[in-house]
This record gives C-alpha cells, structure tokens and sequence, in this order.
C-alpha cells in the first residue's frame, strides 16, 4: 500500500546526542515536509523539499538539518544545537502541481523525547 | 503577519448533536484553506476549499469558505464518538506555505 512511513515512533535521547529521524514515502510525490508540533502550539515547518537535492527552511530550521538525496526519502537530523528539542515530528508528503499544494499526506509521527 | 485562528480550542457535546467550528485567516495571496482531522498521531485530509461559497461534503461532515469575511466553517452533524479529535484547520499563501491554526479538540461523549 502507498504511504509515507516514519521511523523510529519513540526515540529517547541524551542531551548533547544528535538523532536522525527516518521519513520514506512510496506515493511518488516530489515535495516533502518536516514539521514539529508541540502542545498549544500549531504545526511548525522546519523545513521542505520540493525537489530530489534541494530543500528550504521552514520557520524553525535552527538547530535542525535535512538531505533529500533520493525522492522516497527525507531524513531530518535533530542536532545538539538544538535548544528544545523534546516534541512531535511530522513528516508529510504532496505532489507539485501548478495549482495548490493540496492535500499533505502525513506520516504517523515520531515522538522525541531528551533527557 | 499571517495567521490562522480556530475557535472553538475545544468543545465537549454528546452524541447526536450538530457542531460548527471555526477558522479564521489573514494570510497574504490567499491559495487555499484546508481541514485535516487529527485522531492520535497522523493528520488526515477532510476537504480543501479555493472558492467563496460552494459547499464541500462528505458524509455527515460539510465545510464551506468565504473569502470575504476571511473564514471557513466546518459542520459535522449526527456526530459520532468516533468524531472525538482535534480538527486542525490551514491556509495556503505565499510561495505555497501552509499556515496552520492551533486546532478544535472535540470531545463527543456518548
């Protein structure tokens, strides 16, 4: 079945540890996003990518890195820089037309907890 | 600065009841307004509206937007337990960036 996968769904970390959260979608779909949701807050953007090797900042980039080497995936790294990362990550996926951005596929989300 | 404004934050009714929430927007270049359902983890897609107006459906859920007033409503009646979630409503603008408001949490009891 088409999807877009997350992984891992719970992650513990140290503080000072740098974490790479997996995202891969099987839907074809050119452009892909990482947001970050926390509790009161709406849906961030930390970054996105509309195309294989390129990729922009979301509102809240700092601290946080991405590579989109392949279509199917967009990893996103969650370095020691940055200064609260505990919180909800979403990854989600949509194809590039000429209209809008349309509907974003979502990932079930991976849970980053630091300790 | 653009924004996107949802009320009710959180509602609790009983099973069978009609609900209206509501989303609010000021976002520059205006593309599109979306309604995602979220149950636990994964966001869904409900309906995406461009135009003043026309009515989208989907079973007991309808939405409509008014580009005038600068707002979308969301209408689910009959509601089930099963409509228990938090309903997370976002505006396209610029360069294709979604806004998004902080959510209606609906609690349906049964």
């Amino acid at each position: 079945d088409g999807g877009i996968t997350q992984s891992p769904k719970y992650l513990f970390r140290k503080e000072g540890q740098n974490v790479t959260l997996s995202c891969e979608q099987n839907l074809n779909h050119d452009a892909m996003y990482w947001y970050r949701q926390d509790p009161g807050q709406g849906l961030r953007l930390i970054y996105y990518s509309q195309i294989v090797n390129d990729f922009q900042k979301g509102d809240i980039a700092e601290g946080y890195s991405v590579s989109r080497e392949k279509k199917e995936s967009f990893p996103l790294t969650v370095t020691s820089a940055q200064k609260n990362p505990t919180a909800f990550y979403l990854c989600a996926s949509t194809s590039v037309g000429q209209g809008n951005t349309g509907e974003l596929f979502f990932g079930e989300g991976s849970r980053l907890t630091v300790l | 600065e653009d924004k996107v404004v949802q009320s009710p934050l959180s509602l609790v009714v009983h099973e069978g009841d009609t609900v209206t929430l509501n989303c609010s927007y000021e976002v520059t270049n205006f593309r599109s307004l979306l309604w995602y359902k979220q149950e636990k983890k994964a966001p869904t897609f409900l309906f995406m509206l461009t135009s003043s107006g026309i009515e989208k459906k989907s079973g007991r859920l309808s939405s409509i937007l008014d580009k005038k007033e600068l707002f979308s409503i969301l209408n689910i009646t009959a509601t089930q337990t099963g409509d228990s979630a938090v309903y997370l409503c976002a505006v396209e603008g610029n360069n294709r960036k979604l806004i998004w408001g902080l959510g209606t949490s609906l609690a349906v009891n049964p």
